[in-house]
């Protein structure tokens, strides 16, 4: 089943413990991205990338680091977790790097709560 | 000016209503244009994406787009319970961004 998974769904840590959201697809997508969503905001894009070893900061990477070594592999660091990073965080790819431009697959989000 | 603007709703509609949800943009030189479907708790799913200006139809929903006005819609027709969610409308941005608004709540009464 073409899909994009992360792991782990729901994760509760507390300030200052590094941690690691993963996001996989088996799409063999060349563009990935990572979005926060909180109440009232919407989604926002934290990074993308268009290709491997490609990525970009999207609208609010502070605080958050990513990297592309495979083509399938987009993890998302959180180095310093600090409260405010409290959300929910999807994941998702497109076929092509106009990942602006077309459909994007999202998985199905990871719920994290900074203590 | 946000970058792409919604209604926040909620939209309250009765079963068989058309519904209509609206966006803005900022950015003249978007060129791609969507709307999602998300379900509470669940991750958002493409239900149209529009490119020209003009309408695009595709079963009960219809995508309108006027880039001179940097408006787009959704129309639902005969709305359903099941159609009760949140709609987000999205927009390419420089490179390879992806730009949505706050979304849209959408109630649908049995």
């Amino acid at each position: 089943e073409a899909q994009v998974t992360q792991n782990p769904r729901y994760l509760i840590t507390v300030t200052g413990k590094k941690l690691t959201v993963t996001c996989s697809q088996n799409m063999n997508h060349e563009y990935m991205s990572w979005y926060r969503q909180d109440p009232g905001l919407g989604l926002r894009q934290i990074y993308y990338s268009m290709n491997v070893e490609v990525t970009d900061k999207g609208d609010v990477p502070e605080g958050y680091k990513v990297s592309r070594k495979e083509k399938r592999n987009f993890p998302l660091i959180l180095e310093s977790p600090s409260p405010n990073q409290t959300s929910l965080y999807f994941c998702a790819s497109s076929l092509t790097p106009r990942g602006g431009g077309v459909e994007q697959f999202f998985g199905p989000g990871t719920r994290l709560t900074v203590l | 000016q946000k970058e792409v603007e919604q209604n926040s709703g909620p939209l309250s509609v009765p079963e068989g209503a058309i519904a209509s949800l609206n966006c803005t943009y900022s950015d003249r030189v978007s060129q791609s244009f969507f709307w999602y479907r998300q379900y509470s708790g669940k991750s958002p799913e493409l239900i149209m994406s529009i490119y020209s200006n003009g309408d695009k139809e595709d079963g009960r929903f219809t995508a309108q787009l006027n880039k001179a006005s940097q408006y787009v819609s959704l129309l639902i027709r005969d709305s359903q319970p099941s159609d009760s969610a949140t709609y987000l409308c999205a927009v390419n941005g420089q490179g390879g961004k992806l730009i949505f608004g706050q979304g849209t709540e959408l109630s649908v009464k049995p």
